[in-house]
């Protein structure tokens, strides 16, 4: 059974700083994976989507990377700043037979000005 | 319309009352997915549709959960005889073509407090 897993649970950072969130997964055989932002009492906006077959994936100041073999992910985040506030939230989705995204946890961060 | 649309956006049931939460997701979008939010937590995955049919509905926590889409656009969540334990954000997402291998949209949930 998937599991996903994110930490730093909250994380507070000084405007400018750059930071990376972690987001590991338990079975490696996976179809892609997901970046979400969520604000509070928002839903969730898609960041960035790594299909299996990828290693990373750019948008702006947000860089995602794919290593299945270790089941790992992470977000890198440039320059933060206070809008970038917000808890983000990693997604998996299993190969095959399932439609499911299993989520994590989420980080919340917190960027000081 | 622009996004994906849920209503209402937020509910108060007593104890034992039916709700149903009305998901619109984005115009021309195949697959529907409607998830679960307890505070503090991640969504957990409750049915997905393609077009009208119900490919898997393993997350529904019990029979008193119940979820349709007859015509391919629309869905509902309907919860019958609510308890304590659905409070919680009811999210619905949606993306455009089968499966979720693409990039899925999320609306802003129907947040659900049952007393």
């Amino acid at each position: 059974k998937q599991e996903v897993t994110q930490i730093p649970a909250a994380l507070s950072v000084p405007e400018g700083e750059n930071l990376v969130l972690n987001c590991s997964f338990t079975d490696s055989a996976i179809y892609n994976l997901q970046w979400f932002r969520q604000d509070p009492g928002k839903g969730l906006t898609s960041l960035l989507l790594i299909q299996s077959s990828q290693r990373e994936q750019t948008s702006g100041r947000l860089n995602a990377s794919l290593d299945k073999s270790s089941g790992r992910s992470t977000l890198y985040i440039a320059a933060s700043q206070p809008g970038d506030s917000a808890t983000y939230l990693c997604a998996a989705r299993a190969t095959s037979g399932t439609y499911k995204y299993i989520f994590g946890t989420g980080t919340r961060l917190k960027v000081l000005a | 319309g622009a996004g994906v649309s849920q209503s209402p956006r937020y509910k108060v049931a007593k104890r034992g009352q039916d709700v149903a939460l009305r998901c619109d997701p984005i115009s021309g979008h195949v697959s529907l997915f409607w998830y679960q939010q307890a505070l503090g937590q991640g969504p957990e995955f409750l049915t997905y549709f393609q077009n009208e049919a119900q490919l898997d509905k393993s997350g529904l926590p019990s029979d008193r959960f119940f979820a349709e889409r007859p015509e391919g656009s629309v869905s509902t969540l309907k919860i019958q005889r609510t308890q304590q334990e659905d409070s919680a954000v009811y999210l619905c997402a949606s993306s455009l073509h089968k499966g979720a291998g693409n990039t899925i949209y999320f609306g802003e949930g129907s947040w659900l407090t049952v007393v």
